[in-house]
């Protein structure tokens, strides 16, 4: 649980603003893009996922944007709640393989 | 609807010993997949497997077997357990390579 977070970046946000994250991919063939949240002793939970053929999508609280163009993924939370603290990481997918990020802890402070 | 389920959910070896990790998912997937999870180092892939009967290797293989016998099982086999094999483990399984992973909540597994 706890040891997998050592020495990721931290993000530390108030409870009420948004938060942004964001992730460098590596293969520009990649053609489908996922975010995960994990937290503590449980395994990576899907957030929210995005194909090459869009820039952006839209969830509940939260958006993904892709800038193929420099390999660059983001997820934005908005209104971030306590219950929204959790190592966030993103996937690429290419052939059979996922391929992930090493994450960004994500701290709501009160 | 269970979704991915692993067991054990931890265990202590010591080295040298031998072991199987289970996996069973639900959701009549073809693709499974087995990835260890190390601090700062993200999810690795171990083993992969596109459908019943198959299996491919992945980023760090070595130390490791595994089993697609049935669609819905995907067993990882450690033969001789050494310290460097100290981590959690997760499986996966997804419908396709453009559909979501669906992960476990993993095995915490210590050699010692």
């Amino acid at each position: 649980g706890e040891s997998v977070g050592l020495h990721l970046p931290t993000l530390s946000v108030q409870e009420g603003d948004n938060s942004i994250i964001n992730c460098a991919y590596s293969n520009s063939a990649s053609d489908y893009f996922i975010w995960y949240k994990q937290e503590s002793g449980k395994g990576p939970q899907f957030i929210i996922d995005i194909r090459s053929n869009m820039d952006k999508r839209q969830g509940q609280r939260v958006t993904v944007l892709l800038n193929k163009t420099v390999k660059h993924l983001s997820l934005q939370i908005a209104a971030t709640q306590p219950g929204d603290s959790a190592v966030y990481f993103c996937a690429e997918t290419l052939a059979y393989k996922y391929i992930f990020g090493t994450g960004t802890r994500l701290k709501v402070l009160a | 609807n269970a979704g991915v389920t692993q067991t054990p959910k931890f265990r202590v070896l010591k080295t040298g010993q031998s072991m199987t990790l289970l996996c069973a998912q639900d959701m009549n997937h073809e693709y499974m997949y087995w990835y260890r999870q190390d601090p700062g180092m993200g999810l690795r892939l171990i083993h992969y497997s596109v459908g019943e009967g198959t299996t491919a290797k992945g980023e760090v293989p070595d130390g490791y077997n595994v089993s697609r016998l049935k669609k819905q099982n995907f067993l990882l086999g450690l033969e001789s357990a050494a310290p460097s094999q100290t981590s959690v483990y997760f499986c996966a399984s997804s419908y396709s390579t453009n559909s979501p992973l669906h992960f476990g909540n993993g095995t915490r597994l210590t050699v010692t």
